[in-house]
């Protein structure tokens, strides 16, 4: 069964408007989660990595201050992505890492998100 | 993270067909998994590897580690319509993110 969730699975919203995705472990605890975000037909991209208690680390070229990220919990990171424009319309998705067993990062099932 | 290379980027193969795809580095990999992404889906894991030269089966998938642990292939015997997506190879380390490259886009015509 699934070990990450994420909600919602789709969104559409308006330009201008911001929206809150959710990652969560659902049966360990992670204090390291990522954030990737996937264009069609493109790679995932590695955005940054949320820890736990403090700031995030973001990759070179993703603003912070447009996708808040906030690790609250050792099971739920949230990304959320401020003032939405078209151009961020993508594939987002959470991983955790896990130790035990050779299948060491968990993915969730992403979030679609549609800006129109 | 350190990122291997992976060939074709796209193969169109007719349904029973074999399917292979590569992935190279140009250094000592510690590891190597795989992962499958079928559209509109997350990565999957399928497997990692880990020893010189090891050899692993999952059904019609093969999984091979070359022996100077540089490069890595995915062989698919007698493809079927539910092999298409795509497949990423990427090393593992511990807790740092994995670094995909462009994967192989594997489509499959009935």
């Amino acid at each position: 069964g699934a070990v990450v969730s994420q909600h919602p699975s789709r969104v559409i919203c308006k330009s201008g408007t911001s929206v809150k995705i959710e990652c969560r472990s659902l049966d360990f605890q992670a204090t390291t989660m990522f954030w990737y975000r996937q264009f069609p037909k493109q790679s995932l991209m590695l955005m940054a990595t949320s820890n736990e208690g403090s700031k995030a680390t973001y990759e070179q070229g993703v603003e912070k201050d447009k996708f808040l990220i906030n690790h609250a919990s050792l099971t739920l990171s949230t990304l959320t992505v401020t003032s939405a424009h078209p151009e961020d319309s993508s594939f987002y998705i959470c991983s955790a890492p896990r130790s035990g067993g050779p299948e060491t990062q968990y993915f969730g099932p992403g979030t679609r998100l549609l800006v129109l | 993270g350190q990122q291997v290379m992976q060939i074709p980027q796209y193969q169109h193969v007719q349904e029973g067909e074999d399917f292979t795809t590569y992935c190279n580095s140009s250094t000592t990999l510690s590891n190597i998994q795989w992962y499958k992404q079928r559209p509109g889906g997350h990565p999957v894991f399928l497997i990692q590897l880990v020893k010189s030269g090891e050899v692993k089966k999952q059904k019609r998938l093969t999984f091979q580690f070359g022996e100077a642990k540089k490069n890595s292939s995915l062989h698919i015997t007698a493809t079927q319509t539910t092999d298409v997506g795509t497949y990423f190879c990427t090393r593992n380390s511990g807790n740092t993110p994995l670094v995909f490259g462009k994967g192989t886009r594997l489509s499959v015509i009935a």
